[in-house]
């Protein structure tokens, strides 16, 4: 079964950057699509963006638009979250997943990393 | 976009006790339905997809109903276990979306 283990988080000031890992296990990582989901201290679940496997094709909501890039390299197993121009509320703790077949359901997610973003 | 609303945000049962929690999306989303449980500081976990297909290794208890805009995540007889948030999340157009959560708490 695939395992999906977050890094990067950290403190950054507003308007800072991260790039947030997410590495899988296993053979087949570029067979299927992977998301980001965030979930705010104290709040419910946030989707921040989704790609497909091959990386061809991305998507993003709304809030982190022109801001997050997510990308992938299947060579190393590796899907990446880059954040730019961070906000406070931005401030959350950041799951990747992988999606089930096509579905767009979330039926593996990593531990978590968190990103606080403040001054 | 489309804007998912669960409901209660809040229930208080008993074990053994039939659970039922509401989701309503803005707009029809046919199928394209996922329901998640998650506990404090853990990673939610995926029960329920295409509105009534139960993920490999959950209890027969949970189910899931509906289709268009209105669904249903029923927990037939409630254990112990099943004390924690659960979400529904559309997954049929992007960008995708959760509710806001449905908290079941012990009675």
């Amino acid at each position: 079964e695939v395992q999906l283990l977050e890094s990067g988080g950290g403190l950054v000031q507003p308007g800072g950057s991260l790039r947030l890992s997410c590495a899988a296990s296993g053979s087949t990582f570029s067979s299927y699509d992977m998301s980001w989901a965030r979930q705010a201290p104290g709040k419910g679940l946030e989707w921040v963006s989704a790609i497909s496997g091959s990386g061809g094709s991305t998507y993003y909501a709304d809030s982190v638009k022109g801001r997050f890039t997510i990308s992938r390299d299947n060579s190393k197993n590796t899907l990446y979250l880059q954040m730019n121009s961070l906000r406070a509320e931005d401030t959350a703790v950041y799951y990747c997943a992988k999606v089930l077949l096509t579905t767009w359901g979330l039926d593996v997610w990593g531990q978590g990393t968190t990103v606080t973003v403040s001054s | 976009d489309i804007q998912m609303t669960q409901s209660p945000s809040s229930v208080s049962a008993s074990v053994g006790d039939r659970v039922t929690i509401t989701c309503r999306a803005s707009q029809g989303i046919n199928s394209w339905l996922a329901w998640y449980q998650q506990k404090p500081g853990k990673a939610p976990k995926l029960l329920i997809y295409a509105a009534s297909s139960l993920h490999s290794g959950v209890p027969s208890r949970f189910s899931g109903s509906g289709s268009g805009t209105d669904f249903t995540l029923t927990i037939s007889s409630l254990q112990p276990e099943d004390f924690a948030t659960y979400y529904c999340q559309q997954t049929n157009s992007f960008p995708l979306a959760f509710g806001g959560g449905t908290k079941v708490e012990i009675k």
